[in-house]
């Protein structure tokens, strides 16, 4: 139990479809981040928020959008979405600034897949 | 750029030794980290290295020299359960998480 929880757990959608995930952290902590995580390739950091602000968005299409409405809780909708967008999807969260050993937190993830 | 670089795969026997090798070139360094991530779950937190040298937690260990940036995560007693992919990050100067794409551990009987 990592203290952070995604919905849902799985996703099948059409390239047209409207869809949100969501993510909750139990933690306390003031920062969390969407990643995207592909077969074989390195985590990809898509979106980070640090005290509900968005700080960083790493050049991610538009048909990616966040939402951070407290430090709690971040989602992300989706909306006519590719192929290639199917990947896990993982939230993260952690405190910042970090001490020295502290790291992020992941939930499970959304394993998502589009048709 | 910013590169981690571990090996995709490996294969050990189930009460063996193995060594998981992580080498990397960043802009800065603030703190080499071992994550294991079992199929389907979430990646969770196995050591953290800042100063060069061994940290040993049970039947894991970590190992980091900065100057030749370069890290090992070492497994003792392999268990069957130890299968799953180790991932390996660095906390750039940016305290940025850049991650490796992973190494698939298997273990058998």
């Amino acid at each position: 139990e990592t203290g952070v929880t995604q919905t849902p757990r799985h996703l099948v959608m059409g390239m047209t479809n409207k869809k949100s995930l969501k993510c909750e952290q139990h933690l306390g902590h003031n920062a969390m981040y969407w990643y995207k995580q592909s077969a074989k390739k390195p985590l990809e950091l898509m979106f980070v928020y640090n005290f509900k602000e968005q700080t960083e968005n790493n050049s991610v299409p538009s048909r990616f959008s966040p939402e951070c409405p407290n430090s709690s809780h971040l989602f992300l909708h989706l909306h006519t979405l590719q192929p290639e967008d199917s990947a896990l999807y993982l939230c993260a969260s952690s405190q910042d600034p970090p001490g020295q050993q502290e790291t992020q937190y992941f939930g499970p993830g959304t394993r998502l897949l589009v048709l | 750029g910013q590169n981690i670089d571990q090996p995709t795969e490996m294969t050990a026997t189930e009460g063996a030794i193995v060594q998981i090798n992580c080498t990397y070139q960043t802009s800065g360094f603030n703190g080499l980290f071992w994550y294991q991530q079992h199929a389907g779950e979430a990646p969770t937190f196995l050591s953290y290295n800042v100063l060069d040298g061994l940290e040993e937690k049970g039947r894991f260990s970590s190992f980091l020299s900065r100057s030749k940036g370069y890290s090992y995560l070492l497994l003792k007693e392999l268990q069957m359960k130890d299968s799953a992919s180790y991932l390996c990050a660095v906390r750039d100067s940016n305290y940025q998480l850049i991650w490796g794409a992973g190494t698939k551990l298997i273990i058998k009987p």
